[in-house]
């Protein structure tokens, strides 16, 4: 079955730091770049970070750059969202989505994961 | 702010048809292809139109995509109480090396 599945996810304090995983299954993962977006309760989507197929190439919203860090074990079909120096403004849930298009010009995003949700309280 | 505009919400009647606007800038509607996206209550996201005018195997030809210059519009025809969602216009931009998404338009069928 082709499908993403997000995880690792919950309530964490400001400042600390957690790890996002989604594990893909039923298509070659290593073929694909992928995308984090997330969504704040009630908000629209906003893009998180983007890595290339083999992981060459990284791109990151301003809003987590140098906190958030996206990397992918495509041994293990597995893409990973490190975040540290969580923010209230954080909270949200997060999705993972393969990244179709030969660059940036023609990206678009076709498989989606359930998303998991992350929430940065005291 | 998104950097993309798309209105709050826009609402019709079952069975009419409905245009969703999405209004960018020369660095990322005007150089760059269009994706759209429906999001249904308490769901993920959908990939709805790509490459400004195309739709992905089972998306019913209800659904369209348009560009001229530096907007977008999706069109949805034959509305359904089912069509009920938020969408969602997404681009690249090539000046700020960003993914961008627009603020989402919220449709009721009435």
């Amino acid at each position: 079955q082709v499908q993403l599945v997000e995880s690792g996810g919950g309530v964490v304090q400001p400042g600390r730091s957690l790890r996002l995983s989604c594990a893909a299954s039923g298509f070659t993962f290593s073929s694909y770049g992928m995308i984090w977006v997330r969504q704040a309760p009630g908000k629209g989507l906003e893009w998180v970070a983007i890595i290339w197929y083999d992981g060459s190439n990284k791109y990151y919203a301003e809003s987590v750059k140098g906190r958030f860090t996206i990397s992918r074990d495509n041994s293990k079909n597995t893409l990973y969202l490190q975040m540290n120096s969580l923010r209230a403004e954080d909270t949200a849930i997060y999705y993972c989505a393969t990244v179709r298009g030969p660059n940036g010009s023609y990206w678009y995003f076709d498989l989606w994961g359930r998303g998991t949700l992350v929430t940065v309280s005291s | 702010q998104s950097v993309l505009t798309q209105p709050p919400s826009v609402s019709a009647a079952p069975g009419q048809k409905v245009t969703i606007s999405c209004s960018g800038s020369s660095s990322n509607i005007g150089i760059n292809y269009v994706s759209w996206y429906q999001q249904l209550p308490g769901t993920a996201p959908k990939l709805l139109i790509y490459e400004n005018n195309k739709r992905p195997s089972g998306i019913p030809d209800r659904f369209s995509g348009s560009k001229s210059g530096t907007s977008a519009t999706l069109g949805i025809t034959g509305l359904q109480t089912g069509d009920e969602a938020d969408y969602y216009c997404g681009t690249w931009d090539t000046s700020l090396s960003v993914v961008i998404f627009g603020g989402g338009t919220k449709l009721t069928v009435l």
